[in-house]
């Protein structure tokens, strides 16, 4: 179902970086901005990332985001243990009289 | 503060219908397009439709098109999905969530969501 692929797992230890990618098409991550959601075990989603690399107010500019053509990618640097989570990329998608797409996913682990 | 409160989900049996609510409060509701997104159990995220906020302007998943109707009452800043012909399928957390803005589409994100109700379909 999902239309945005990403990586099922990723990890580290505390202080290292970690970049989960986010692969689209030119209907979605191509042509609209990509945003990414962090959900906490137990917790509904939280927005981590809006219009590609912007941070909402309160979250730590640990965080970052980036996009290019059909491709996005989140890096954690400074990893944390309350950064263990699930992660989703989503975008607009223009295809099938426009939907909003989530990606597959990706569980991070703070080893 | 900025609240959404799911509620309306439970245990219902293929082919029954069911009716979501979402009670918003602490903004401008009519202000906003709303959306739903559902979490089948141990999955990920899935759009289900989006509503702007005149309600000019409805989207729903491939999935649920043809079943699932969304609609809201500005007067009550509530926001509804009202589920028919449901499937084992459509088991469950279904989170009701704020737009940035008052179009659903290209731009869209999701700045607020709800804590989500559980519908579980089954025999």
């Amino acid at each position: 179902q999902s239309v945005l692929t990403q990586p099922p797992s990723a990890s580290g230890t505390p202080g290292q970086r970690v970049t989960i990618s986010c692969s689209g098409s030119s209907s979605n991550i191509g042509s609209n901005t990509v945003n990414w959601y962090q959900q906490l075990p137990g917790t509904a989603p939280k927005l981590l990332i809006y219009s590609n690399n912007q941070r909402p107010s309160g979250v730590p500019d640990r965080f970052s985001g980036s996009k290019s053509g059909t491709s996005a990618s989140l890096a954690i640097s400074g990893l944390q243990s309350e950064d263990e989570a699930d992660y989703y990329c989503a975008a607009w998608d223009d295809s099938l009289n426009g939907r909003y797409v989530f990606g597959t996913g990706t569980k991070v682990t703070v080893l | 503060e900025v609240q959404l409160v799911e509620s309306g989900g439970g245990l219902v049996q293929p082919g029954r219908s069911l009716r979501l609510s979402c009670a918003a409060s602490g903004f401008t509701f009519d202000d906003y397009a709303m959306h739903w997104v559902r979490q089948a159990p141990g999955k990920g995220l899935e759009w289900v439709s989006g509503i702007s906020w005149n309600s000019g302007s409805i989207g729903y998943a491939d999935s649920v098109k043809g079943r699932f109707t969304i609609s809201r009452d500005n007067a009550k800043n509530s926001l509804y999905l009202q589920m028919n012909s449901l499937r084992a399928e459509d088991t469950a957390l279904y989170y009701c969530a704020k737009d940035i803005t008052y179009y659903y589409g290209s731009g869209s994100y999701y700045t607020v969501w709800g804590q989500g109700t559980l519908v579980t379909v089954s025999s």
